[in-house]
Parts: C-alpha cells; sequence; structure tokens
C-alpha cells in the first residue's frame, strides 16, 4: 500500500526563523507531489507542487524533492504566526490513477 | 466567485435519519472528489468522479452513496446515520487526472461539518 509520512507535530519554531517541513512516501513511481496548508475550521488550499528533483521557490515558500531518497520537504523562510496552521503533504502515483495520497499533516506553531 | 460550494455548510441529525450533502464546481474541472476529514484530522478519499463516471470508490460503508447529475455536481448520500460518520466532509475537484501536477491540483470546497447524536 502506498503510504505518505509526514510528523504530526506540533513543531515549534520562532517568528522569523525558517520552518521545515518533512514528508515521505513509499512508492518510488510517485510523481507529483504537492503541499497543502490547512487552518483550523477551514479547508485545505494548495502552497506548490512539484515533481522534478531539486529546489521551487515561491515567495518564502521552497519545495525541496528527492526522488532517490523519497522525501520532499517545505521551507518557509522568515516565518510569520499567520503561517501556523497544519501542512498536508500529497502525493500523486499513476498507480492510483493519480489521486492524491495524503499524509496526516504536521502541525505548525509560530511562536512570536 | 466560488469555485467549490457545498452545502449545508453545518449539519446536526439524529442516528438513523437520511441526509445529503451537495457540491458544485464552476471550475470547469472533469475530476470531483469526496474526503471525509476526522477529529484526528486524517483526510481519507471516500470517492472521486471523471467526467460523471465512479473512478475510485474506497472501503466506505454502502449508506454512502455519490451522485454526480453533470460535471459541476457532485452530492453526497447518507442513509441510516450513525455516531461514527460525524466529521468534516470536503468535496474537491481538479482539472483531471494526469501526470502533470498542475492538473492534478486539488481545489476544496469550505466542508460539511457533520454531527450526528
Amino acid at each position: 500500500q502506498k503510504e505518505v509520512e509526514q510528523n504530526s507535530g506540533p513543531l515549534s519554531v520562532p517568528e522569523g526563523a525558517i520552518a521545515s517541513l518533512n514528508c515521505t512516501y513509499s512508492d518510488r513511481g510517485s510523481q507529483s507531489f504537492f503541499w497543502y496548508r490547512q487552518y483550523s475550521g477551514k479547508s485545505p488550499e494548495l502552497i506548490m507542487f512539484i515533481y522534478s528533483n531539486g529546489d521551487k521557490e515561491d515567495g518564502r515558500f521552497t519545495a525541496q524533492l528527492n526522488k532517490a531518497s523519497q522525501y520532499v520537504s517545505l521551507l518557509i523562510r522568515d516565518s510569520q504566526p499567520s503561517d501556523s496552521a497544519t501542512y498536508l503533504c500529497a502525493v500523486s502515483h499513476m498507480d492510483s490513477n493519480y489521486q492524491l495520497i495524503w499524509g496526516a499533516g504536521t502541525k505548525l506553531i509560530i511562536k512570536p | 466567485d466560488t469555485a467549490v460550494s457545498q452545502t449545508p455548510k453545518y449539519l446536526v441529525t439524529q442516528m438513523g435519519n437520511d441526509k445529503s450533502i451537495k457540491c458544485e464546481q464552476n471550475l470547469g474541472h472533469d475530476t470531483m472528489y469526496w474526503y471525509k476529514q476526522d477529529s484526528k484530522k486524517f483526510l481519507k478519499i471516500m470517492f472521486s468522479y471523471n467526467n460523471k463516471e465512479l473512478i475510485i470508490n474506497e472501503t466506505v460503508p454502502n449508506r454512502f452513496s455519490p451522485k454526480s447529475p453533470d460535471k459541476a455536481h457532485l452530492n453526497l448520500h447518507i442513509n441510516s446515520l450513525e455516531l461514527g460518520d460525524s466529521a468534516v466532509y470536503f468535496c474537491a475537484s481538479s482539472q483531471g487526472l494526469s501526470g502533470k501536477g498542475s492538473y492534478n491540483e486539488q481545489f476544496f470546497g469550505p466542508g460539511t461539518r457533520l454531527t450526528v447524536l
């Protein structure tokens, strides 16, 4: 069974520091990787996706993909209290009809 | 303009009742989904429809029945509600199903919080 693993946290980071969120996946054939943010009581919203090895940057967010080691990370620079949320990692695979397979999420707390 | 909408936002009902949740998307997407998120926040896929055809039906009780009258709508009907059905139900949509990352990006509705008493 294809799995996506995340540390549930909470991960506590001081304001202004870099928050690093990690996700590992079990299937080497996984093709696209997504990071979603979910505020308490709200629906998940996409932060960014990545499908090539290496880094992809968007503002304060950087996604890092290492297919050889089967992990994908999300870095948040200059963390703000408004970044406090649960971050969900999701992976798509051809064998699952490209459905997204979800991790359980990491709760991030940014301390002022 | 709301991209993915769900009604109702809150649903409180008694055990044994039958209820429906409606979902509509105005994004022109081909694929729609129903998810259940329990108190532990794990997002579990229940159903997926592509162009009105059922693509995936995870092991959910047959008390749950999805209906897709057209590509823009995917409704969820639940018979004989049980206490364990209490959760937040999310509808989502994506352009389609493909190896391309952006094609699989899912847009979520606001959720329906179901409470079974």
